[in-house]
């Protein structure tokens, strides 16, 4: 069975681009949650998506956003980027995001922010 | 709010040694209690969870059990491997608005095993 996949593996943009990143889910899962994780901030929940519907976020600002297609591959948009958003992004599936379902993470992607 | 307290690292072992890696929690009503390891490179996997008082999470030679009255959850091995070298997270999720997929993590540890 296929894992969690995210592409790309590393991004480089400048201050001010904005960036979309791809998160596709573990076949059969059907939520999707977005982590950002820094050497600063370690790492922190930004939102996660069921069923194509935003079911809990994080306080980041609105520039971060996110969304879930029908077939439950999910992408996540920064806007205006800023030098901290440098990080590494982890997508994590799960069947149903309830507590007999676990986290499955994907490799990530990094971004880098000039 | 939440939050996960862990030793800071690293932690540098030989192999064959016993580690524990401490942790700790703050939280209303009744997490459940994770551990999650990273290696380089690549994202986090589940080592073990426990989801009541009591519990105890087990798998490849890990071991944690979740200590309400002491709001702890430390991740101990018997003996450790070089393959074991890796960043360890302890992480908390307590099913608020609707969903279990909200981590809190710790900062994680980094334990180092050498020959």
């Amino acid at each position: 069975k296929a894992g969690v996949t995210q592409t790309p593996r590393y991004l480089i943009k400048t201050r001010g681009q904005q960036v979309t990143l791809s998160c596709s889910p573990i076949s059969g899962h059907r939520s999707v949650s977005w982590y950002q994780q820094t050497p600063g901030q370690g790492l922190q929940f930004l939102f996660e998506y069921f069923s194509e519907t935003q079911r809990n976020k994080g306080n980041f600002p609105g520039r971060f956003s996110g969304r879930q297609f029908s077939n439950s591959r999910s992408e996540m948009n920064v806007s205006t980027l800023e030098l901290g958003d440098s990080a590494l992004y982890l997508c994590a599936s799960s069947l149903d995001g309830l507590l007999s379902s676990p986290l499955h993470f994907g490799n990530g992607t990094r971004l880098t922010v000039t | 709010g939440n939050s996960v307290t862990q030793m800071e690292g690293p932690v540098t072992l030989s192999e064959e040694a016993f580690l524990t890696i401490n942790c700790t929690y703050t939280a209303t009503g009744y997490p459940s209690l994770f551990w999650y390891v990273q290696y380089p490179g690549e994202g986090l996997q589940l080592l073990l969870k426990a989801t009541k008082a009591d519990d105890k999470g087990s798998n490849k030679g890990f071991e944690a059990t979740y200590r309400k009255e002491t709001t702890s959850f430390h991740l101990e091995k018997g003996s450790v491997q070089v393959s074991d070298s890796a960043v360890y997270f302890c992480a908390l999720s307590d099913f608020t608005g609707g969903t279990a997929s909200k981590l809190t993590f710790g900062t994680g540890t980094r334990l180092q095993v050498t020959l």
